[in-house]
């Protein structure tokens, strides 16, 4: 697609359900990564991955996050027994390589999860 | 630790005023890229630029200059002639190649132009 596609835009949960949240990054785009923007921590970064490379994992916040990317292409995040904490916008980014070369990353609209 | 600090919280301006957003950011790396993003009301994360350690190269783009100055670790960020359409937040960030490149961001600088 021409951009960063993100679904659903909106998701509000009970506490303890589990969320998947999903990024179509754009066609080509090897490195995709997941952020997190709520009004007490900024933008955050959570996960992100590079080719066929096991995914940097370093800034997720608990082992109730996880994501993955199937064929180099499409991701989810999924969150378990969700927390009013983890209430925020989750934001997807991709770019042509790892550092943003020339384009820089090309941000989604985000998925603004409330959790109940 | 904060590794980028944008120090103005909130700043307003009235139309037509030059504006410059500051960024100071912190890195151990050689190899580093900064960007600066706009996010307006309606939530989405434009980019703006991006500018990798090497180039110190001040950068003009019709309203808006980058001033990068290593010496002081800065990466500012001028509006000339601000406009209402200007109003967002904006976000200086800083990627580096010991994490990966992820993008590491500032608090924001939430810029408001009034007629």
């Amino acid at each position: 697609g021409a951009g960063v596609s993100q679904s659903p835009s909106n998701k509000v949960t009970e506490k303890g359900k589990d969320v998947e949240l999903r990024c179509d990054p754009i066609s080509g785009h090897t490195a995709l990564y997941w952020y997190r923007q709520s009004l007490g921590q900024g933008l955050e970064f959570l996960i992100y991955f590079q080719g066929n490379s096991a995914p940097d994992k370093s800034g997720l916040p608990s082992d109730r996050f996880s994501a993955e990317r199937t064929g180099g292409s499409v991701s989810t995040l999924t969150i378990q027994r969700t927390q009013q904490e983890d209430s925020a916008v989750y934001l997807c980014a991709s770019s042509l390589e790892l550092t943003g070369r020339n384009y820089g990353y090309t941000f989604g609209s985000g998925t603004r999860l409330t959790v109940v | 630790a904060q590794k980028v600090t944008q120090a103005q919280t909130e700043i307003s301006v009235v139309e037509k005023e030059d504006v410059t957003l500051d960024c100071v950011y912190e890195t151990r790396d050689t190899t580093y890229y900064l960007f600066w993003y706009k996010q307006p009301p309606s939530g989405e994360l434009v980019f703006l630029i991006r500018r990798n350690s090497f180039d110190e190269q001040n950068e003009i783009s019709g309203r808006y200059s980058w001033n990068f100055q290593k010496s002081t670790s800065s990466f500012n960020f001028t509006i000339t002639a601000s406009q209402v359409v200007d109003s967002a937040v904006y976000f200086c960030a800083l990627s580096e190649a010991n994490s990966g490149y992820a993008l590491n961001f500032g608090k924001g600088t939430s810029l408001l132009v009034t007629p």
